[in-house]
């Protein structure tokens, strides 16, 4: 067990809807990253938050974004879904300081877009 | 921009033969080199990682890393496979650069690695 957690772990949604994935970081991480794992992308970083504010952006599209709350939990919003959209989307965390620092993931979400 | 590539994206074993993973890098600033592995239906998980000192790193489950700089390379290695070793290992890398909000991953496509009996 990393210490993230992430839910839902499975969630099969139509094209054109919104979903939204929750992630909880290891207790006293700061940073939180999201990242998409699909079969002809491989593992894609999407974007970082550190402490409430985006530090770090990838290959995030527009019709997705993502929050960092007070608490540090965080959100992947994924809008106007496309079928193109099924992947595994992992959150990962660590703490602030030494570069090299181990990133913990989480299990992941899956998303399937029929 | 950092790019990982990782030569095999399957590797079939019998279970006890040694296994080599191949991990080459591109990178114009110093570089992390880390090994996560993925069993099926779960997470990413660290097999081990090279920060700096000697370039032969051990990980968990009986997994070495040789970190070669001149051929830009991280292999990743076991001497003797287990049927629970079938999983898929990706290579990544972050840069050396120390920020406060930490530095992400850049992953290589990953190996898939299925151990027969």
């Amino acid at each position: 067990d990393s210490g993230v957690t992430q839910t839902p772990k499975h969630l099969i949604t139509a094209t054109g809807q919104r979903v939204t994935l929750r992630c909880s970081p290891r207790s006293g991480d700061l940073s939180v990253y999201w990242y998409q794992q699909s079969l002809d992308q491989g593992l894609q970083f999407l974007i970082q938050y550190y402490n409430g504010e985006e530090r770090a952006k990838g290959n995030i599209l527009e019709r997705f974004s993502a929050q960092q709350f007070p608490d540090l939990h965080s959100e992947l919003n994924l809008s106007s879904l496309e079928l193109g959209d099924s992947a595994l989307y992992f959150c990962a965390s660590n703490r602030q300081g030494a570069a090299g620092n181990t990133i913990y993931f989480g299990e992941g979400s899956w998303l399937t877009v029929v | 921009a950092q790019s990982v590539t990782q030569l095999d994206s399957q590797v079939p074993v019998f279970e006890e033969a040694p296994v080599e993973l191949r991990c080459n890098y591109s990178s114009s600033v110093s570089v992390y080199l880390f090994w996560y592995v993925q069993y099926p239906n779960q997470g990413l998980q660290l097999l081990l990682k090279y920060l700096s000192g000697s370039t032969l790193v051990k990980g968990i489950n009986g997994f070495e890393a040789e970190f070669n700089k001149s051929q830009t390379s991280f292999h990743l290695r076991k001497p003797s496979v287990h049927i629970s070793d079938t999983a898929e290992y990706f290579c990544a890398v972050s840069d050396v650069e120390i920020k406060a909000a930490g530095n992400k991953l850049t992953f290589g496509g990953g190996t898939r690695v299925l151990v027969k009996p």
